[in-house]
């Protein structure tokens, strides 16, 4: 079945760039998305990416897609601590009715 | 502001006493959806209404069911609650299925 896929942890400090990332085995994803979730909160959706694009670009967030290895990543420029959170990809298809499928989520931790 | 809303914030029910959590939504979105997050894992689609149409997922336990009485509200019923249903329940709601999710805060499910 489909599977997305993220690294657990990533620690910056303020001010720095974050890269968090995201592989996925789904090739007929249509749809890319990033959710942050604060502690005992539901989920923000962040910004999404068609498949047909490579680039997205919103703010402090840049979205990367590398349809050919599944790769996606989410670029925050000058963290600060309220963006500290949990990640989460996720992939859908047309296919699939809508269904999210989710990785395990990144969590970020921003040290002042 | 148009927004998703869900009731309880946090429930506390005892094993095998029937419970039901509640959504809602003023943005007018034809499909909502029912995920189940447990602690430190991705939220897990459970089912989802597009309209009045009912998606169950192969995988959900026949102890989980939901209704759908108006566009506005969608209920999720735990018949026979156990100690692993204790989670994070999570709506989200989508103008079509090909469209972005926006999620209500979550319903802290504790079974005692």
């Amino acid at each position: 079945g489909e599977d997305v896929e993220q690294s657990l942890f990533l620690s910056v400090r303020e001010g720095d760039s974050s890269v968090i990332n995201c592989t996925y085995t789904d090739s007929s994803s249509t749809y890319l998305y990033w959710y942050k979730q604060e502690p005992g909160a539901g989920l923000q959706l962040l910004t999404y990416i068609f498949s047909n694009m490579d680039m997205k670009q919103d703010q402090r967030l840049t979205v990367l897609l590398n349809k050919k290895d599944k790769h996606l990543s989410l670029r925050i420029a000058d963290t600060q601590t309220g963006d500290s959170a949990i990640y989460f990809c996720a992939e859908s298809n047309n296919n699939q009715g809508g269904k999210l499928i989710f990785g395990q989520g990144t969590e970020l931790s921003v040290k002042p | 502001d148009a927004m998703v809303i869900q009731n309880p914030r946090y429930q506390v029910t005892q094993f095998g006493k029937p419970v039901t959590l509640s959504c809602s939504q003023t943005l007018n979105h034809n499909v909502m959806y029912w995920y189940q997050q447990k602690s430190s894992q991705a939220p897990k689609l459970l089912f989802h209404y597009y309209d009045k149409d009912f998606n169950n997922e192969a995988d959900t336990p026949d102890n989980f069911q939901s209704r759908r009485p108006n566009t506005s509200f969608c209920f999720l019923d735990i018949r026979s609650p156990g100690l692993g249903d204790a989670a994070m329940y999570l709506c989200a709601t989508s103008r079509g299925s090909a469209w972005e999710q926006y999620f209500g805060p979550g319903t802290r499910l504790t079974v005692t």
